[in-house]
């Protein structure tokens, strides 16, 4: 089946200091996304990409759907503790009816 | 509003024992899916039910049965409980129109633990 590759499996940085975590695939997909799943809690959704070379932002967040549709980054500004917890990019390819996931980014937000 | 709720959140079981996870959702969504979440593998999906009384098996189904009992609720059943299912387990959900855009609302996960 299709894999994500996501890098660097954890991070540990300090408050106020930039983040950046990226996706990479073999396969193309449609529609990249990224959640962030909170300690003891389910994933939730991030930023959503519907197009390549699309640059979306969120408040701090910024992603960014690869040109070659077989990449995406995300960027968090400014850290703060509460972004802690595990992100997850996801891709979605044309013919599929479900989600493929990466197999998460565990950050960690030092004071 | 409740969104997606499964239970039980934490559960022990013994090799060989049965049991099953509720998941319930009252957002009216069509389609909804059962993953589970081991370290440095990220979320793989085990069954989903794109509509009422359909059911179709995901990336890792042996072990595991599902049915759809209604609209709101998707249920999985360990047979035969291994310790390789030690595991947490997400129900998640969407709707029709949502699946097209990839945003999945999750619950608040049902940790297991298989001795």
């Amino acid at each position: 089946g299709q894999q994500l590759n996501q890098s660097p499996q954890s991070m540990f940085i300090q408050e106020g200091e930039d983040v950046s975590m990226n996706c990479t695939s073999s396969s193309i997909f449609n529609t990249w996304l990224w959640y962030k799943q909170d300690p003891g809690e389910g994933p939730v959704l991030l930023i959503a990409l519907y197009k390549a070379g699309e640059l979306t932002s969120n408040g701090r967040l910024t992603a960014q759907f690869g040109i070659t549709r077989k990449d995406s980054f995300l960027n968090i500004s400014a850290s703060i503790p509460s972004d802690v917890g595990i992100y997850f990019c996801a891709g979605l390819s044309g013919s599929a009816r479900q989600l493929t996931f990466g197999s998460g980014t565990q950050l960690t937000v030092l004071p | 509003n409740a969104g997606v709720t499964q239970t039980p959140k934490f559960q022990v079981l013994k090799t060989g024992q049965s049991m099953t996870l509720q998941c319930a959702q009252d957002m009216n969504h069509n389609s909804m899916y059962w993953y589970r979440q081991d370290p440095g593998m990220g979320l793989r999906l085990i069954y989903y039910s794109a509509s009422e009384g359909t059911t179709d098996k995901g990336e890792v189904p042996n072990g595991y049965n599902v049915s759809r009992l209604n609209k709101r609720e998707f249920s999985l059943r360990l047979e035969s409980a291994a310790p390789s299912q030690t595991s947490v387990y997400f129900c998640a959900s969407t709707s029709g129109h949502r699946m097209n855009t990839g945003e999945l609302f999750f619950g608040e996960g049902s940790r297991l633990t298989v001795l």
